[in-house]
């Protein structure tokens, strides 16, 4: 079954960079994915699509502050310089025929 | 620039029906992919439904049977027939369009379906 794992909740500082996780499951390594924002009382953005090798495509208007990376079945959201506006959950997400999945979500915090 | 303008939420109650429209400008609906996707309060993201560029539907297996989704080319409007609502189907719903197969480029702002007697 394809399943999408985040951790429920991230922090750091204001000015500094944070790394956010979200893990393919099992014998589903090599999917791609999606990040999407969503700040406090607004609809989901999205930031970019992420391939099993790092390359990665941003959105419309995304800063070069929002990154992306992998590794095994592991993909990565690296925001640098955090801002206030970076507060918001952020959702992973990927596919296959005839369904779309989405992670949990990550609530990110800005001390 | 891209808008989706998400309309038709509301109270009703369970086991009745509803249905959601939205109107998307600066993109073509008939020739991408365009899904609906809800949030329960305070939950995370939920995929619903999906209608491809062909014509194929696709649903979540929550939904499957009970709702159906569609579209409208000449006014580049997207649908989702709501029928035997549930109490668990309360939730915000967002149209996203994707330019690809993959992802959801492109969001609305929701509309809110509360289902309750």
């Amino acid at each position: 079954q394809l399943v999408l794992t985040q951790s429920p909740s991230a922090s750091a500082s204001l000015g500094a960079s944070v790394k956010l996780t979200c893990t393919l499951s099992s014998g589903h390594s090599r999917y791609a994915i999606a990040w999407h924002q969503q700040q406090p009382e607004k609809g989901p953005r999205y930031l970019m699509k992420l391939n099993s090798d790092g390359s990665h495509s941003k959105g419309d208007g995304i800063p070069d502050r929002f990154s992306g990376s992998s590794s095994g079945a592991e993909r990565y959201l690296t925001i640098s310089s955090l801002q206030s506006e970076d507060e918001a959950d952020y959702y992973c997400q990927t596919w296959d025929t005839g369904i779309r999945v989405f992670g949990g979500g990550t609530k990110l915090t800005v001390l | 620039e891209v808008q989706l303008v998400e309309s038709g939420g509301g109270l009703i109650q369970p086991g009745g029906s509803l249905r959601l429209s939205c109107v998307v400008s600066e993109f073509t609906v008939s020739d991408n992919y365009v899904s609906w996707v809800r949030q329960a309060p305070g939950k995370g993201l939920d995929w619903v439904s999906i209608i491809y560029s062909g014509g194929d539907t696709y649903y979540a297996d929550s939904v499957k049977g009970r709702f159906t989704i569609s579209r409208d080319n000449s006014r580049n409007t997207l649908f989702l027939q709501m029928n035997s609502l549930r109490a668990e189907d309360t939730a915000v719903y967002y149209c996203a369009v994707g330019k690809g197969y993959e992802t959801f480029d492109y969001w609305g702002q929701g509309t809110l379906v509360t289902v309750s007697s």
